[in-house]
């Protein structure tokens, strides 16, 4: 099956860049996802992107997705304390039905 | 619209017990699915339900079942809870597989 995986913590310092990596390892996925969840909440949907495009920008969030080497990234510029909150990275396989999930990137922003 | 509504929010029960977790959700969403959330793990796929009357198994489904007898509610039963079923239930449903919406988590505990 699918396998998504990211890096467990990111620490960044208030107004600097934050930029979050997942790779996958199922070719076929249709669609990418970023989610944001704070403490004690359900997760959030940020954006998404969808397989045929190699980057999208909303805002203060860039997603760049390579195929090829089978990589996301989630870029908050300008990261503020309310960014501070696990991330994760998830992905819709090519049957359309299950959306895996990586195991979170644990964002901590500092003044 | 309330979204995705779970109830209880905790729970605490003794191994061998037997309790259903509820879910619905006022989006008229067709796809619904419940995901178990454990530390450093990330969330993991239990069942789905691609409409009323349809139910898959996703990652994690022992132990666990489902029914979907409405296109609104999507309950989870545990019928014997054993200690390695604590951890944080999410429900979520989705239109189109493209965006999927949480439920703020049931937090279960099994003695």
């Amino acid at each position: 099956g699918e396998d998504v995986e990211q890096s467990l913590f990111l620490s960044v310092r208030e107004g600097d860049s934050s930029v979050i990596n997942c790779t996958y390892t199922d070719s076929s996925s249709t669609y990418l996802y970023w989610y944001k969840q704070e403490p004690g909440a359900g997760l959030q949907l940020l954006t998404y992107i969808f397989s045929n495009m190699d980057m999208k920008q909303d805002q203060r969030l860039t997603v760049l997705l390579n195929k090829k080497d089978k990589h996301l990234s989630l870029r908050i510029a300008d990261t503020q304390t309310g960014d501070s909150a696990i991330y994760f990275c998830a992905v819709l396989g090519g049957g359309g039905n299950k959306l895996t999930f990586g195991t979170g990137t644990q964002l901590k922003v500092e003044l | 619209n309330a979204g995705v509504t779970q109830t209880p929010k905790f729970q605490v029960l003794k191994t061998g017990q037997s309790m259903t977790l509820q879910c619905a959700q006022d989006m008229n969403h067709e796809y619904m699915s419940w995901y178990r959330q454990d530390p450093g793990m990330g969330l993991r796929l239990i069942h789905y339900s691609v409409g009323a009357g349809i139910t898959d198994q996703g990652e994690v489904p022992n132990g666990y079942n489902v029914s979907r007898s409405t296109t609104e509610d999507f309950p989870l039963r545990l019928l014997s809870a054993a200690p390695s079923q604590t951890s944080v239930y999410f429900c979520a449903s989705g239109g189109n597989y493209n965006e999927q919406f949480f439920g703020p988590g049931t937090r279960l505990t099994v003695l």
